[in-house]
Order: C-alpha cells, then structure tokens, then sequence
C-alpha cells in the first residue's frame, strides 16, 4: 500500500526558508523509474508543479520559482525533503507531495499540508 | 513552457447526465517514437488531494469506473463522463507530462444543477 505525508512549519515569516517532508511507504526510491514530486495549490485555485527527483538523484525544477528551489532525498528513511528559499505571500499554499513511477503521471498523492506565510 | 487551456471552467450538471469536458495544449503532446499522449486527467474533491483518473490521455487507472473515459490526441483532449453520479461532483483537471515544466489546465469544476 503506497502512502505519502507531508510535513511542514504550519506558518512561516516573508523571507524565510520553507522546508517541507515528504514520509512515505510501500515503495522505494532506490527502485529503478521511481520518483516524487512536489505540486502546490492556493486556496481555490489551480495546481502548480514544483520539483521532481529520481530514484537516481536527478532532478527537475519549475523554472518559474528562479533558483528558490532544492529537492532532495533520504532514501533509507522513505523521505524527499523540499526548500523554498525567501518566501513571500504568494507561496502560501498547499503542498502536495505525489510518486511518479516511470515516465508516468503522478499516480498517488499526500494529503497535503498548509503553509501560510505572513507577517 | 506547455499551456493547458480546459474549458468549460464550470459546468452544472443533473445525475445521470453526459458530461464532457475540453482539456487543450499549446504544443503536441505526442510522443512519435512510443505513440503515446502524454496527458493525464485528475480529479479533486473538496478538501481532498487530486486524484489520477486517466494516463496516456485513454488509460484508466484502476479502480476507476468505466463512465470516466479519455479521449484525444495531440494537442486536444476529452474527458467524458458517460452518466454523471452525485460522486463526481468535483473540479477536474488535465496535466501535461511531456515535457518540463509539467503544467496543468486551470480545471473544470461540476456542480449540481
């Protein structure tokens, strides 16, 4: 059974670093073709994806955040980690984690965690 | 970057009503070497995480039920549903994963008539 969660600060100031957690089980990203990605969603508006790394550590990044981003990996510990560097209101959001197998779409997707930045 | 344009935005729809939906992108998302739309369908409930319909722009995803079914190639696509359930009530959206960055449309909302 594939599972994901996000964790995260809850709240953060402008000019902050967001740091996000992905846990997951019933896959691993050592697999050959497995991935996680990380997706946000303004409260009701669309989805925007972030970031993707590969079981082989390569890595994928929306060019539309200019270098704010870094996705990384613990692969012993069924985690992806990701970094936004200086926040503004405009990354509050919530945040998706989701697997990617192969060059498939993303077939399973956290629940999602709420990060607010305010001042 | 690949722009996904889905209309309607919104559409109010009875039980048991056909419902089709337009999800288009800017560039081919067919893939000459394998054939295959790079296309995905989602749909997202209130207060739930989205949720893969369809892949390959036609390839249900288990456990989804027969009435959901894609449509399309190249640059335009369909999701239909054959007879709407009170269930489905939910906004729905397509993803491009051809190329980076992946993009998604704006999304279709059903609402009940």
């Amino acid at each position: 059974q594939v599972t994901l969660k996000e964790s995260g600060p809850g709240i953060l100031q402008p000019s902050q670093t967001l740091s996000l957690t992905c846990t997951f089980s019933g896959f691993s990203l050592s697999t050959y073709g497995m991935g996680v990605g990380w997706i946000r969603q303004p409260s009701g508006k669309g989805l925007e994806w972030l970031a993707n790394i590969w079981w082989d550590d390569d890595k994928y990044y929306n060019p539309s955040l200019k270098n704010r981003l870094t996705i990384s990996k613990d692969t012993s510990n069924n985690q992806a980690f990701l970094k936004i560097t200086n926040v503004d209101t405009a990354d509050t959001a919530t945040y998706y984690c989701a697997r990617i197998l192969g060059a498939a779409p993303f077939d399973y997707w956290g629940q999602g965690v709420m990060v607010t930045v305010s001042s | 970057d690949i722009v996904m344009t889905q209309t309607p935005s919104s559409q109010a729809v009875s039980a048991g009503e056909k419902v089709t939906m337009s999800c288009k992108s800017s560039q081919s998302l067919l893939y000459s070497e394998n054939k295959k739309n790079y296309l995905a369908w989602y749909q997202q409930k209130p207060g739930q995480s989205p949720k893969l319909l369809i892949s390959w722009a036609s390839t249900r995803e288990s456990g989804v039920p027969d009435r959901f079914i894609g449509s399309g190639s190249g640059t335009d696509f369909t999701l239909t549903i054959s007879s709407v359930q009170a269930e489905d009530l939910a906004v729905y959206y397509c993803e491009q994963y051809y190329d980076t960055p992946w993009t998604f449309g704006g999304g279709t909302k059903l609402e009940l008539k």
